[in-house]
């Protein structure tokens, strides 16, 4: 079956360093990939999403790159601000089911310090 | 706005009585679909929609059911909750996947006493 597992967190990094979190996927066809993330006390947030091999998902600073062959979607950011505090989750889309249901993985802590 | 509107926010309840959790999208999304979060677990889907008096179950159905009567609306119904169901519920819906992006709804934090 289609699974996805991210890096455990929680991740605690200072104003302005890099972040990582690592992705990875396993999927029996063709997915897509998403990055969502969920503030403090509200719904999950699409925060970028790749459709095919090669594509590289973009927005609000962060990035993420489809690697097909390694089967990986890390999401990187240059500069983090404490407004980055937030959980995130990596999910992907099977296109060859008919029920194409989001499968997540277990989320990543993210916290930022001034 | 664009938005998926889930009620109640919050609710504590007891064992055994029936309680539906609405959820309605403005959108015009075929696709609906239910998703509980729980610690070290991330998000499980519970039930789907593909459309209109189209459900089916996802990967943790027991317990709950739903309906789509109407494009727009998707209740998920406990008719006889228990402890086990206390968690953070998720609404969402989407244009038919699978490239598109999902819309949440804001959360329904349910315990079950």
């Amino acid at each position: 079956g289609n699974s996805v597992t991210q890096m455990e967190g929680p991740v605690t990094l200072s104003e302005e360093a890099f972040l990582t979190i690592n992705c990875t996927y396993t999927a029996t066809g063709y997915p897509s990939l998403f990055w969502y993330v969920q503030y403090p006390g509200e719904g999950l947030q699409l925060l970028l999403k790749a459709t095919k091999a090669d594509d590289k998902g973009s927005n609000k600073g962060f990035e993420a790159t489809y690697r097909k062959e390694t089967t990986s979607f890390h999401l990187e950011k240059g500069s983090v601000q404490v407004s980055d505090s937030a959980v995130y989750f990596c999910a992907l889309r099977d296109r060859n089911s008919g029920n194409t249901p989001l499968v997540f993985g277990k989320g990543t802590r993210l916290s930022v310090i001034a | 706005e664009a938005q998926v509107t889930q009620n109640p926010r919050y609710l504590i309840t007891v064992t055994g009585k029936k309680l539906t959790v609405t959820c309605s999208q403005n959108m015009n999304h075929e696709y609906m679909s239910w998703y509980r979060q729980d610690p070290g677990l991330g998000l499980r889907q519970i039930y789907y929609s593909m459309n209109v008096e189209v459900t089916d179950k996802g990967d943790v159905p027991e317990g709950y059911k739903v309906s789509r009567k109407e494009k727009r609306n998707f209740p998920l119904i406990l008719e006889s909750p228990s402890p086990n169901q206390t968690s953070l519920y998720f609404c969402a819906s989407s244009l038919a996947p699978p490239n598109t992006e999902a819309f949440f709804g804001q959360g329904t934090r349910l315990t079950v006493v």
